[in-house]
């Protein structure tokens, strides 16, 4: 059974710093893409990023960035721990949101699994 | 690139809802389907413009031709209440609709 744990979520200070992990199981993770989507309170869904599948422990992989990101947000993969991240730095009240990992993250994949989700708060 | 939804649709127990998704030359590619119910994560209804994934009820089907995709619900249940979002790939970025509200009355 496929399964997405994500976890990191919190309070964080705008300007702050936040590392979002989602832990895979129940398929082979490096040879999927992934990505991050969220959604603020009361609002629609927003592709953040995505990774493309590699091999060996993911450190070659292919990111994407949404524009509002792109500087801000870094994604990375650790395929000896199935195990995919995103490191949220500068961070505005705007980013407040639910975070989920979801399985598929290139051009023509689609999210067929998705996380529970992990709340991130950006407030002074 | 922008994908357009109607914010909200109604529909009677047992009548088809038709919820519908706009956007440039969309029928030149992909569009998936998602529905997600209060509290919960989102679920894949629809990819590839037309197929279920396993578990998904015949009664969700879509199609995708020239700028508007659509998803069709038959003989729609009060259990598909929930929001609807379609998505789409434009230059290696996800993007999603704005959702629309499904109401079964």
């Amino acid at each position: 059974e496929v399964q997405l744990l994500e976890s990191g979520g919190g309070l964080v200070q705008p300007g702050g710093s936040l590392r979002l992990s989602c832990a895979a199981s129940g398929f082979t993770f490096s040879s999927f893409a992934m990505s991050w989507v969220r959604q603020a309170p009361g609002k629609g869904l927003e592709w953040v990023s995505g990774i493309s599948g590699s091999g060996g422990s993911g450190s070659g992989a292919i990111t994407y960035y949404e524009e509002s990101v792109k500087g801000r947000f870094t994604i990375s993969r650790d395929n000896y721990k199935n195990t995919l991240y995103v490191e949220l730095s500068s961070l505005r009240a705007e980013d407040t949101a639910v975070y989920y990992c979801a399985r598929g993250g290139e051009e023509l994949d689609h999210f067929d699994y998705w996380g529970q989700g992990t709340l991130v708060t950006v407030s002074s | 690139y922008e994908l357009t939804q109607p914010p909200s649709v109604s529909v009677s127990p047992g009548q088809t809802a038709r919820i519908t998704c706009s956007g440039d030359k969309l029928g030149e590619t992909y569009t998936c389907w998602f529905q997600q119910k209060p509290g919960q994560s989102p679920v894949l209804v629809i990819y590839q413009n037309s197929k279920r994934p396993s578990g998904i009820p015949e009664r969700f089907s879509a199609s995708n031709s020239g700028n508007t995709a659509t998803l069709t619900i038959s003989g729609t249940h009060s259990m598909d209440e929930a929001d609807y979002y379609c998505q789409a790939w434009d230059s290696s970025t996800a993007v999603f609709g704005g959702g629309t509200k499904l109401t079964v009355l």
